[in-house]
């Protein structure tokens, strides 16, 4: 089945600055990778998307990229703000295929310091 | 956009009794649902992926007599946790998807067993 890696487990970086965090998985059937953005005592809210025919997407200050001969896919946040802290999910799923879970990477825990 | 309402979003029960968790799809007819698990600090794993109209699928380790999902409809999904035990103290997360969505997650449920 699908194992998805993430690094770094936590990030720390000053207002304004960027941050980047990566995931790996090992199904080269996957074709669907959403990250996902969860707060204290919440359920993780989909932040941004990605499907296997594009190599890059970008919503604001937020982007995702997908190499998909690597097996890698990034997020990348840029001008970080204090709102921006939270704990960051990249998942892998095979989507077309309804009753396909997502697969989560262990989380990075983002803190933004102003 | 899609929207999942997940209810209770707190209960305490005394071990030995039986808790029932609803995941409801408001705005899109949900022909999947997954209930994940989150321990503390931890990443959401995947505990059953349930079907409308049909018996769950569960992961391996997580007992079907135990958890007990129903998916009786297209927007409405539950699962009970029967005689639930302090180890099944956890934050329970629900998502759905229809065939064309991605994959969006409820509020979570933050189970404590006395």
């Amino acid at each position: 089945g699908e194992n998805v890696e993430q690094h770094p487990s936590t990030l720390s970086v000053q207002e304004g600055d960027s941050a980047v965090i990566k995931c790996t998985y090992s199904d080269s059937a996957s074709n669907y990778f959403p990250w996902y953005k969860q707060e204290l005592g919440k359920g993780p809210q989909l932040i941004i998307d990605i499907r296997s025919n594009v190599g890059e997407k970008k919503d604001q200050r937020i982007a995702v990229t997908l190499n998909k001969t690597a097996k890698h896919f990034s997020l990348h946040i840029t001008e970080t703000q204090p709102e921006d802290s939270a704990v960051y999910f990249c998942a892998a799923s095979r989507i077309g295929q309804a009753g396909t879970a997502l697969i989560f990477g262990k989380g990075t825990t983002l803190s933004v310091s102003s | 956009g899609a929207v999942v309402s997940q209810h209770p979003s707190r209960v305490i029960c005394k071990s030995g009794t039986s808790v029932k968790i609803e995941c409801r799809s408001l705005d899109f007819q949900a022909t999947t649902m997954f209930w994940y698990r989150q321990f503390p600090k931890q990443s959401l794993m995947l505990m059953a992926t349930s079907n409308e109209g049909s018996k769950a699928t569960y992961e391996q380790g997580v007992e079907k007599d135990k958890f007990l999902i129903n998916h009786a409809s297209l927007t409405l999904s539950t699962l009970t946790v029967t005689s639930a035990h302090p180890e099944d103290s956890s934050f329970y997360i629900c998502s759905a998807r229809d065939r064309k969505s991605p994959l969006h997650f409820g509020n979570g449920t933050r189970l404590t067993v006395t």
